[in-house]
């Protein structure tokens, strides 16, 4: 299978741990990008990737998240001293140069306590 | 800020009946995607809507972009049990660097009752 894929599946965290997500796009897939969906809400844009440049962050993205993608393959995100409404499901997605098509992972599902 | 509302938020219908789910807005879009969600999964993608006016059909499903890019339906004939889900319209704002970014709507949950 050469979808999407995310890891962990489940996270479960104390407020104020700090947890990071890692993405694994499509192989050819040059452009990466990050949602965030909470219950009852369509996915929310966090931040974008064209190979290792991060080209754009959504005001949602506050200074306790940072992503990567070092080598512009797989980007990991990053949550510092996480807070219950960082609880929510982290959905990684890919697009190939020239294309329309998103492809979504199965999403990191996030739960702070 | 691109706003995209979708229409109805919950249906709940009969196996066999028809339904038709809206997106809508006051912006342009480059392209329009919809995507059907499982409880704890990542979205699928169904299909892209690229031009004004196209009609693009997947087996039981109709999916139609508006003449001004605007708004788009999916319609869905005979439903059946297994099109239970939520179904997700997201477009890509047209103008400007969107950098392909995708603005969904609050989708729309299909019970398809046996």
């Amino acid at each position: 299978d050469t979808g999407v894929s995310q890891d962990p599946r489940h996270k479960i965290t104390k407020r104020g741990q700090n947890v990071t997500f890692r993405c694994d796009p499509i192989s050819e897939h040059n452009r990466l990008y990050w949602y965030r969906q909470t219950l009852g809400q369509g996915p929310e844009f966090l931040t974008y990737f064209q190979n290792e440049a991060q080209l754009e962050k959504s005001r949602l993205l506050s200074d306790r998240f940072s992503a990567e993608r070092p080598k512009g393959s797989f980007s990991t995100l990053e949550i510092q001293r996480t807070e219950q409404g960082d609880s929510a499901m982290y959905l990684c997605a890919s697009r190939g140069q020239g294309r329309y098509e998103q492809y979504f992972g199965p999403g990191t599902r996030l739960t702070v306590t | 800020t691109q706003l995209l509302e979708q229409s109805p938020q919950f249906l709940s219908i009969q196996e066999g009946e028809n339904l038709t789910v809206y997106c809508n807005s006051s912006s342009v879009f480059s392209s329009l995607q919809w995507y059907r969600q499982e409880p704890g999964e990542g979205p699928v993608l169904l299909v892209t809507v690229v031009t004004g006016g196209e009609v693009k059909k997947l087996k039981r499903l109709t999916f139609q972009f508006g003449d001004a890019r605007k708004d788009s339906s999916l319609h869905i004939t005979a439903a059946q049990p297994g099109d239970t889900g939520l179904y997700l319209c997201a477009g890509v704002g047209a103008g400007g660097t969107s950098y392909g970014k995708l603005t969904f709507g609050q989708g729309t949950i299909l019970t398809v009752h046996p």
